[in-house]
């Protein structure tokens, strides 16, 4: 089982829509939790960072932490289609460096 | 703020040679990690330090691999005799403490021949 798991997609979600990203991780003990954007050919650029269980808002990006499922989400209101890019989940497992996922490709379609 | 730096932004070089790349993290952050990343995949850790002390390194790392961080400020990620399986994305990130959020350079893409 892979650390951090991520649906390679892609995801297609039309202009305006919500698009919804998901990550599961496998150490429980996990405390710090990311999301990160890479454009093709670019390094990857933080979006999001959640600690605590619940949801986190920041403009149009929502984060959501449930620790007991070992579940994180990512939602994007009013998607568009400089959106479009890979979602990368980074987890923090208390021990000072990223794991990530393979990320998740977003498509978002006039 | 200027961000972490990330030099050369390309490197192409023939098997067998070595190559140094330079990472100049954020002023204030005592902590610089390493990352590679190959087509299709996340990046995977490769070392970090906090201030000049290299606290782990990943089994990924081998003995061709060395990084240094000398005073503290810019870090250094050689490779010698270099194969084709090391051609990837270099990473260099950092951050200001445990748990902080790390700011990612551009990354030096290598490509072996």
């Amino acid at each position: 089982q892979k650390e951090v798991e991520q649906n390679s997609g892609p995801l297609s979600v039309p202009e305006g829509a919500i698009a919804s990203l998901n990550c599961t991780y496998s150490d429980r003990g996990s405390q710090s939790f990311f999301w990160y954007r890479q454009y093709s050919g670019k390094s990857p650029e933080l979006i999001m960072s959640i600690y605590s269980n619940g949801d986190k808002e920041d403009g149009r990006f929502t984060a959501q932490l449930n620790k007991a499922s070992q579940y994180v989400s990512l939602l994007i209101r009013d998607s568009q289609p400089s959106d479009s890019a890979t979602y990368l989940c980074a987890v923090d497992e208390n021990t000072d460096k990223l794991i990530f996922g393979t990320g998740t490709r977003l498509q978002v379609f006039p | 703020d200027t961000g972490v730096s990330q030099n050369p932004r390309h490197k192409i070089t023939k098997r067998g040679q070595n190559v140094t790349f330079r990472c100049d993290p954020i002023s204030e952050h005592n902590r610089l990690y390493w990352y590679r990343q190959t087509l299709g995949q996340g990046p995977e850790f490769l070392t970090y330090f906090q201030n000049e002390a290299q606290l782990e390194k990943s089994r990924l790392l081998s003995d061709r691999f060395s990084a240094e961080r000398p005073k503290g400020s810019f870090s250094t990620l050689e490779i010698q005799r270099t194969e084709q399986g090391d051609s990837a994305m270099y990473l260099c990130a950092s951050s200001l403490s445990q748990d902080q959020p790390q700011h990612f350079g551009d990354g030096t893409r290598l490509s072996i021949l």
